[in-house]
C-alpha cells in the first residue's frame, strides 16, 4: 500500500513564480486536505475536499487554489510564490461513510517549500 | 469553537526515563483524540487515539486515556529511549474537521 503520496519533497521557488505540489492516496478515501507546517507553529488547513468536484477554505487559503477532478488525486497550486509560504506542506486524507469521517488522518511524507 | 492545547517544549529526557506530555481540548460535542507522532523528515503517524470517555489507547508502550470531567489526554511512558526523539501532536475530530495542538519535541539522550 502507497498510502499518501506527496511530490515532490523539496522545491526552491522563486517570488512570483508558481507550482502544483501534488498528491494522491490509494486507499479510495473521499475526504483530503492540505496543511502547512511552519515552526513551532503546529498545521494550519488550507484546503480540504469532501469528495470528487467538491473542495473548501479552510484557515489559511490565501494565495493557494486545489483542484479535485478524481477521488485520488487533491493537487495544491501557488500563484505568485512568496517568502511567507515557505514552508512543510502536507496532504492528508480520511476515510469516511455516508460522508461522516470514521477513522483517523493518513499523512503524505510532506513537501518542503523553499521561496526566495 | 475547538481547540487543542498542549505543554510546550522542548522537553529533553534521559533513556529510561518516565514521560508526560500533557493535553487539554476544548470540544463542542464528543470528539475522538489522538495523539501523532512526526519523526524528523518525515510525515506524521498515528500514534494512538481513543474515541469515547474512559477509553486508553495505546501503541509501542504509550498510553493515554481519554478523561472528558478533565478534558484531558495526556500521552505517557513508563521508559523512554532514543528511538523516541520525535514530535508529538495531540489532536481531536469533531464532526469530520480535525484540530491540531502546536506539538512537543521530545529529544532522549542515552
Amino acid at each position: 500500500n502507497a498510502g499518501v503520496t506527496q511530490t515532490p519533497k523539496f522545491r526552491i521557488l522563486k517570488i512570483g513564480q508558481s507550482m502544483t505540489l501534488q498528491c494522491t492516496q490509494d486507499m479510495n478515501h473521499n475526504y483530503m486536505y492540505w496543511y502547512r507546517q511552519d515552526p513551532g507553529m503546529g498545521l494550519k488547513l488550507i484546503y480540504y475536499s469532501v469528495g470528487a468536484g467538491i473542495t473548501d477554505k479552510g484557515e489559511v487559503p490565501n494565495g493557494y487554489n486545489v483542484s479535485r477532478s478524481t477521488t485520488e488525486d487533491f493537487p495544491l497550486r501557488l500563484e505568485l510564490a512568496a517568502p511567507s509560504q515557505t514552508s512543510v506542506y502536507f496532504c492528508a486524507s480520511s476515510y469516511s461513510s455516508n460522508r461522516k469521517i470514521t477513522g483517523e488522518l493518513f499523512f503524505g511524507e510532506g513537501s518542503r517549500l523553499t521561496v526566495l | 469553537g475547538n481547540s487543542v492545547t498542549q505543554m510546550e517544549g522542548p522537553v529533553t529526557l534521559s533513556e529510561e526515563a518516565f514521560l508526560t506530555i500533557n493535553c487539554t481540548y476544548t470540544a463542542t460535542g464528543y470528539p475522538s483524540l489522538f495523539w501523532y507522532v512526526q519523526y524528523p523528515g518525515e510525515g506524521l503517524q498515528l500514534l494512538l487515539k481513543a474515541t469515547k470517555a474512559d477509553d486508553k489507547g495505546s501503541n509501542k508502550g504509550f498510553e493515554a486515556t481519554y478523561r472528558k470531567e478533565t478534558t484531558s489526554f495526556h500521552l505517557e511512558k513508563g521508559s523512554v529511549q532514543v528511538s523516541d526523539s520525535a514530535v508529538y501532536f495531540c489532536a481531536l475530530r469533531e464532526g469530520n474537521q480535525f484540530y491540531f495542538g502546536t506539538g512537543t519535541s521530545l529529544t532522549v539522550i542515552p
